[in-house]
């Protein structure tokens, strides 16, 4: 069982946006602002997209946004294209006894 | 560009000690400012944090792998590496390695090694 909560699938059409929710607990998600996002396609090693709750690496479309309210993060996908079909994970800093948790994945599916 | 290699048996006998390295090219691991860190992923599963290293030696690891896990650092071979001992058919994944850009953010990471452990 993982330590953040993801839901298991999200789907959406072309051009649709979607949100994925990342849920912790006070001790990683709801206390610190170092939630990030991967993406992980088939066989793939996973690609960061967000990192610190909201920021994004050079490179990744502006069409990938990140927030967070108490003990939930969220990740939207804009504009949704094709490529984004994929594995999205999250993790969070969890102090200085757990470190690092991550979340146990949801499946993107672009209809 | 930062890349990231991992190497090491691709097969393990139970009870024995999994050795991974993990050569960094493209940037010193001693510029400092970065942990080095593993992270595995189970068949069909999730990602799951090892531990992380810092070019001093300084080590963070999963409490849960803790007791079997042991990283160090080679800065004049630009490498990391990862023992975890006892292996069990649990310990069957896809291990990572990757830098970690301030706390839980891994922005590099390599393609991935398939350890399996089997008799």
């Amino acid at each position: 069982q993982s330590a953040l909560t993801q839901p298991p699938s999200a789907s959406g059409s072309p051009g649709q946006s979607v949100t994925i929710s990342c849920t912790g607990t006070s001790n990683d998600v709801g206390s610190y602002n170092y939630v990030s996002w991967y993406q992980q396609h088939p066989d793939k090693a996973p690609k960061l997209i967000i990192y610190e709750v909201n920021k994004r690496p050079s490179g990744v479309p502006d069409r990938f946004s990140g927030s967070k309210s108490g003990n939930t993060a969220s990740l939207t996908v804009s504009g949704l294209q094709a490529e984004d079909e994929a594995d999205y994970y999250c993790n969070s800093y969890a102090g200085s006894n757990n470190f690092v948790v991550f979340g146990g994945g949801t499946k993107l599916t672009v209809l | 560009q930062v890349r990231l290699q991992e190497s090491g048996p691709g097969l393990v006998e139970p009870s024995q000690t999994l050795s991974l390295t993990c050569t960094v090219s493209g940037g010193s691991i001693s510029i400092g400012g970065y942990f080095w860190s593993w992270v595995r992923q189970h068949p069909g599963k999730g990602l799951e944090w090892i531990g992380y290293i810092y070019y001093s030696g300084t080590t963070h690891y999963n409490p849960s792998l803790r007791s079997r896990l042991s990283m160090s650092v080679d800065t004049s071979e630009n490498q990391f590496s990862l023992k975890l001992n006892s292996v069990t058919a649990a310990d069957t994944a896809v291990y990572y390695c990757a830098r970690v850009l301030s706390t839980a953010d891994f922005d590099y990471w390599g393609q991935g090694t398939l350890v399996t452990v089997s008799s």
